[in-house]
């Protein structure tokens, strides 16, 4: 079982829905959750981080964390066509920055 | 300005030979990484380093060896290619745990 697990959809959605992106772990020891964004061809960008458990608002995106179910999401909201690209969970136990990252999942928004 | 630059962008090479890749980053950080993305979009850390010192060796055949000349800098040496090292390879760079700003990747192809 891998550290981190992320359905890899793809998932489409139209213009203007909510979209909802979940990874789960099983490693207790992670206390910073991130959320990338990649474009295709392009190098991942950090979009949403978080220590601990909570919500994070930036925007038309809010990052969750509950650790307690050892459960992220990312929710989009008034979702764009320029918000399609593949979006990687990525969480830390701190001290080396050590990465691990769930496989991504491919989001696609039509007009 | 470009953050993180890495050279070349694409590296088409065959079985056996040795090839570098270069990473810059003019951000100032003092931790610097190199991942492995590989066809299904899995990001894996390889390698970290913090002020030239190496701190995460994750589980890489040691034909791969990273160098970092200053902390502005880590090169990625790979020798005797195999067709399983094609892939596409991030290095990135961190002031803070999980906020990590990624290259635009290297594409490399063995034949």
């Amino acid at each position: 079982q891998k550290e981190v697990e992320q359905d890899p959809g793809p998932l489409s959605v139209p213009e203007g829905a909510i979209v909802s992106l979940n990874c789960t772990y099983s490693n207790s020891a992670f206390q910073y959750f991130m959320w990338y964004r990649q474009y295709s061809r392009k190098g991942p960008e950090l979009l949403m981080y978080t220590y601990s458990s909570g919500n994070k608002e930036d925007g038309r995106f809010t990052a969750q964390v509950d650790k307690s179910s050892k459960y992220i999401s990312l929710f989009i909201r008034d979702s764009q066509p320029s918000d399609s690209a593949t979006y990687l969970c990525a969480m830390s136990a701190g001290v080396s920055g050590k990465l691990t990252f769930g496989q991504g999942t491919i989001l696609t928004v039509h007009p | 300005d470009t953050a993180v630059s890495q050279t070349p962008k694409y590296l088409v090479t065959q079985m056996g030979n040795d090839k570098s890749i270069k990473c810059e980053q003019n951000l100032g950080h003092d931790t610097m990484y190199w991942y492995k993305q590989d066809s299904k979009k899995f990001l894996k850390i390889m390698f970290s380093y913090n002020n030239k010192e190496l701190i995460i060796n994750e589980t890489v055949p040691n034909r791969f060896s990273p160098k970092s000349p200053d902390k502005a800098h880590l090169n990625l040496h790979i020798n005797s290619l195999e067709l399983g090292d094609s892939a596409v390879y991030f290095c990135a760079s961190s002031l803070r745990v999980g906020e990590q700003y990624f290259g635009p990747g290297t594409r490399l192809t063995v034949t």
